[in-house]
């Protein structure tokens, strides 16, 4: 596709529910991010991947939280037992390599209530 | 310290004025450096980037850096009030090359 598409694009979950969020990047793109966005903030690094490797996930705030990208294309965003303060917007974004600019998708709306 | 410090504004500008634009940024490693764009309810999109001390022009955008001053602004000139957003700053972090740090964001008000 023409850029990165992620779904669903909003999500609304129990507390205690599992969710699963999946990113899309552009074709060719070695290098894949993740990214949580609350409201009235910048985007806060999760976690990273180079093709299939999973190189970072120094930003994953708890073990509740899980990505995977097995085939170096698709990624999903797992996480477990949703909390209140899991809602934001999850954006990914992906780039040729890990230092150059990144094109962002339309991001996945979680609410947990 | 944050690693990457932008004022949150609001900015005002009248339409045709020139918006500046300032972030700073802690780590001296700092390799490349990111302007992007984010509407309400939408997400980020890239104005440009810089890698190289000096200045940057793309039609009415210029970005500078300060790499001694650890600094990098974007210039918006004769600016519209499509140009209404916030803008966010972006830095790549050298010690390990893989992690983007974001700042806040600026938000900014062209008014017609």
């Amino acid at each position: 596709g023409a850029g990165v598409s992620q779904s669903p694009r909003y999500k609304v979950a129990k507390r205690g529910q599992d969710v699963a969020l999946r990113c899309d990047p552009i074709s060719g793109h070695v290098s894949l991010f993740w990214y949580q966005q609350a409201l009235g903030q910048g985007p806060e690094f999760l976690t990273y991947f180079q093709n299939e490797a999973q190189l970072d996930k120094s930003g994953l705030p708890s073990d509740r939280f899980f990505a995977e990208r097995p085939e170096g294309s698709v990624s999903t965003l797992k996480i477990q037992r949703t909390q209140q303060e899991d809602s934001a917007v999850y954006l990914c974004a992906s780039s040729r390599s890990s230092h150059n600019e990144q094109f962002f998708g339309p991001g996945t709306r979680l609410t947990v209530l | 310290q944050k690693e990457v410090e932008q004022n949150s504004g609001p900015l005002s500008v009248p339409e045709g004025a020139i918006a500046s634009l300032n972030c700073t940024y802690s780590d001296r490693g700092s390799q490349s450096f990111f302007w992007y764009r984010q509407y309400s309810g939408k997400s980020p999109e890239l104005i440009m980037f810089i890698y190289s001390n000096g200045d940057k022009e793309d039609g009415r955008f210029t970005a500078q850096l300060n790499k001694a001053s650890q600094y990098v602004s974007l210039l918006i000139r004769d600016s519209q009030p499509s140009d209404s957003a916030t803008y966010l700053c972006a830095v790549n972090i050298g010690r390990t090359g893989n992690q983007f740090y974001f700042g806040t964001g600026t938000s900014l008000t062209v008014i017609p």
